[in-house]
């Protein structure tokens, strides 16, 4: 079955570390989103991606960066790690517009710890 | 800022229906409404969508009110799998942009 995985699942990490987290889908959907969501909340968007080569800064995309080489994975770098980066982050696919109504299809999340 | 407005929480018994309930007072007429949920430590996964009739599926259904600025996702029979916070959102099909707003959702309360 098609799926989306995201890795680590934990990580733990120091103020100034450069850090990436890992999505890999199978669905082949061209449309993959980085969110991140803060204890309480609702998701917010810091990067998403259209396309091989695409990419698009979203709603809180400051220390963060994305780069899209092949269809299946968009790993996000967090720069220089800051407590204020502290947070779970989920990444999604999409079905193409013209296939469908743009339902999200969520990883398992990624706890993030910056120390 | 998100388009909808929800009650942060709500109670139900197990195996009764719920209806949870959103207003979206200026959506526009290209809008799609989508419900998305939320199980404790696991990722959203999409429940339902619909513009202006309503809808059912497998999980769930959706109620639109004539004049679309509100309307009611159904949980016809509630378990306590389907204690979760759920999301409301707005999105228009006619932008290319897939961005998807999100609020604070209702969280459902599901008592045995």
């Amino acid at each position: 079955d098609a799926e989306i995985t995201q890795s680590p699942r934990h990580k733990i990490t120091e103020t100034g570390r450069q850090v990436t987290l890992a999505c890999h889908q199978t669905w082949n959907h061209n449309n993959m989103f980085w969110y991140r969501q803060d204890l309480g909340h609702g998701l917010r968007l810091i990067h998403y991606s259209y396309g091989v080569q695409d990419t698009n800064k979203g709603e809180v995309s400051d220390g963060y960066s994305v780069s899209r080489s092949n269809t299946e994975d968009l790993p996000l770098t967090l720069e220089s790690a800051a407590s204020s980066q502290t947070s779970v982050y989920f990444c999604a696919s999409s079905i193409d517009r013209d296939r469908g109504y743009g339902e999200q299809f969520f990883g398992p999340g990624t706890r993030l710890t910056v120390l | 800022d998100a388009k909808t407005t929800q009650p942060n929480s709500m109670e139900s018994n197990e195996e009764e229906p719920v209806h949870l309930p959103c207003n979206h007072s200026t959506i526009s007429g290209t809008d799609y409404i989508h419900w998305y949920r939320q199980l404790p430590s696991q990722g959203p996964e999409y429940v339902i969508h619909g513009l202006t009739s309503n809808v059912n599926n497998r999980m769930a259904s959706l109620a639109i009110a004539e004049d679309r600025k509100s309307s009611t996702l159904i949980l016809h029979r509630a378990t306590l799998r389907d204690a979760a916070v759920y999301y409301c959102i707005l999105r228009d099909v006619m932008d290319s942009n897939y961005q998807l707003i999100w609020g604070a959702g209702t969280k459902l309360i599901i008592k045995p």
